[in-house]
């Protein structure tokens, strides 16, 4: 039962470099989301998304872009990577109504020099 | 907007004391409130939730909250912590008719248990 997966766990961008962090779950979810955790600061939300092709922003979504394709899949892109977004990134996911609150993949480490 | 608030950034305390965290937040109508807890190197788990009710909430581990509505709280208290609850805790918040189920984290609440 894998829950909720982010790849990869760890990566190191240079300022200007571009990447894609892939969430998958496989618990037939609608509900996304992407968080990145710094220190002192908590989770601060950064889009999410309430089913397959729709997507939102959050309380911190400059600097990066999402897609739901495909229903069990959400991607984090970052286009131009900046110092600014050296972070752990969490990707999370629920049912409508939160009954169990949301289940949280193990985090994708990103430091950009 | 919602906010949470969790004024104690570190707690340190021996084993078999007890714990109180403080939590309080921001939005006035109905809510549904969470503690989480992150254990180093790992991803956030659910200690408990209280969506309505009894307003004492028992989660995992022994933990216990208490929403007290009028003070816009919910405290997070175990009675004689472990070495082994060493872990940053976080309160969080969820607007009860938001349609999107987003949830709004504290800041988090660093424990340190002196074995």
């Amino acid at each position: 039962n894998a829950g909720v997966t982010q790849t990869p766990k760890f990566r190191v961008l240079k300022t200007g470099q571009s990447m894609t962090l892939l969430c998958a779950q496989d618990m037939n979810h609608e509900y996304m989301y992407w968080y990145r955790q710094d220190p002192g600061m908590g989770l601060r939300l950064i889009h999410y998304s309430v089913g397959e092709g729709t997507t939102a922003k959050g309380e911190v979504p400059d600097g990066y872009n999402v897609s739901r394709l495909k229903k069990q899949n959400f991607l984090l892109g970052l286009e131009s990577a900046a110092p600014s977004q050296t972070s752990v990134y969490f990707c999370a996911s629920s049912p409508p109504g939160l009954s169990h609150g949301y289940t949280f993949g193990s985090g994708t480490r990103l430091t950009v020099v | 907007a919602q906010s949470v608030s969790q004024h104690n950034h570190h707690v340190i305390l021996s084993e078999a004391a007890s714990l109180e965290l403080g939590c309080n937040y921001s939005y006035g109508g109905t809510v549904n409130l969470f503690w989480y807890v992150q254990y180093p190197g790992q991803h956030l788990q659910l200690l408990l939730k209280y969506f309505s009710g009894d307003p004492l909430v028992k989660g995992i581990k022994g933990f216990e909250a208490e929403f007290i509505k009028s003070k816009f709280s919910f405290n997070l208290r175990k009675p004689s912590v472990q070495w082994s609850d060493t872990a940053e805790y976080f309160c969080a918040v969820n607007e009860g008719r938001s349609s999107a189920s987003k949830i709004i984290f504290g800041s988090g609440t660093r424990l340190s248990i002196r074995p």
